[in-house]
């Protein structure tokens, strides 16, 4: 199975401020890589897919990329409602699998 | 509005069997695949079963394969997941997933918890 690593394991931030979540695939996923944003008590969202496309309804201060093993997410001008655990997915092979999460708090 | 609602989950003794079940509603069911994937405080976020449009095709990760099976009703909008022989690692938070393309996710229901514990 592909490892998927996410870094930090949790995070705290200001609002407004901009905020950079990292996700290591153990082999080349070719970009099919899924964010998901699980508030408090909910069930995950997709935020994008295919490491760069956002999803319908997403703000657009969310952005994917990266390639190869490498991707990030990242979240501009931080707002109170973006505290959440994020997590990141690869579909290029199966089983898909979940990074562990980064939980991301106000500071 | 998409919307899919769990049922069935509960406290089961481990070995014995239950039924989760996923009501569809806000999209036409049958012009997607499905999925359920189930969450744990120590495991996180586990990808468990697929099943296509017509429910011809089913996938299973290795751990469940022979004791689940995941089913569809496209009449009644809503898939189902038969777990058998169930064992405490089963125990966690079941979601039903639609799911878009190869294994994205892009509707999650609420969840129902499975318990495994005699």
């Amino acid at each position: 199975d592909i490892q998927m690593t996410q870094s930090p394991a949790s995070l705290s931030a200001s609002l407004g401020e901009t905020v950079t979540i990292e996700c290591l695939a153990s082999e080349d996923i070719y970009s099919n890589l899924a964010w998901y944003q699980q508030k408090p008590g909910k069930s995950p969202q997709l935020l994008i897919y295919y490491a760069n496309s956002l999803n319908d309804g997403v703000p657009s201060r969310f952005s994917g990329s990266g390639s190869g093993t490498q991707y990030s997410l990242k979240i501009n001008s931080l707002q109170s409602e973006d505290v959440s655990i994020y997590f990141c997915q690869q579909n290029y092979d199966s089983p898909p699998t979940f990074g562990g999460g980064t939980k991301l708090e106000l500071k | 509005e998409v919307q899919l609602v769990e049922s069935g989950g509960g406290l089961v003794q481990p070995g014995r069997s239950l039924k989760l079940s996923c009501a569809a509603s806000g999209f036409t069911f049958s012009n997607y695949g499905m999925a359920w994937v189930r969450q744990t405080p120590t495991k996180g976020l586990e990808w468990v079963a697929s099943i296509s449009t017509g429910g011809g095709n089913t996938y299973y990760r290795d751990s469940v394969k022979g004791r689940f099976t995941i089913s569809r009703d496209n009449a009644k909008n809503t898939q189902y997941l038969q777990m058998d022989s169930l064992r405490s690692e089963d125990t966690a938070t079941y979601y039903c997933a639609r799911q878009r393309g190869r294994y994205y996710f892009d509707y999650w229901g609420q969840g129902v918890m499975v318990t495994v514990s005699s």
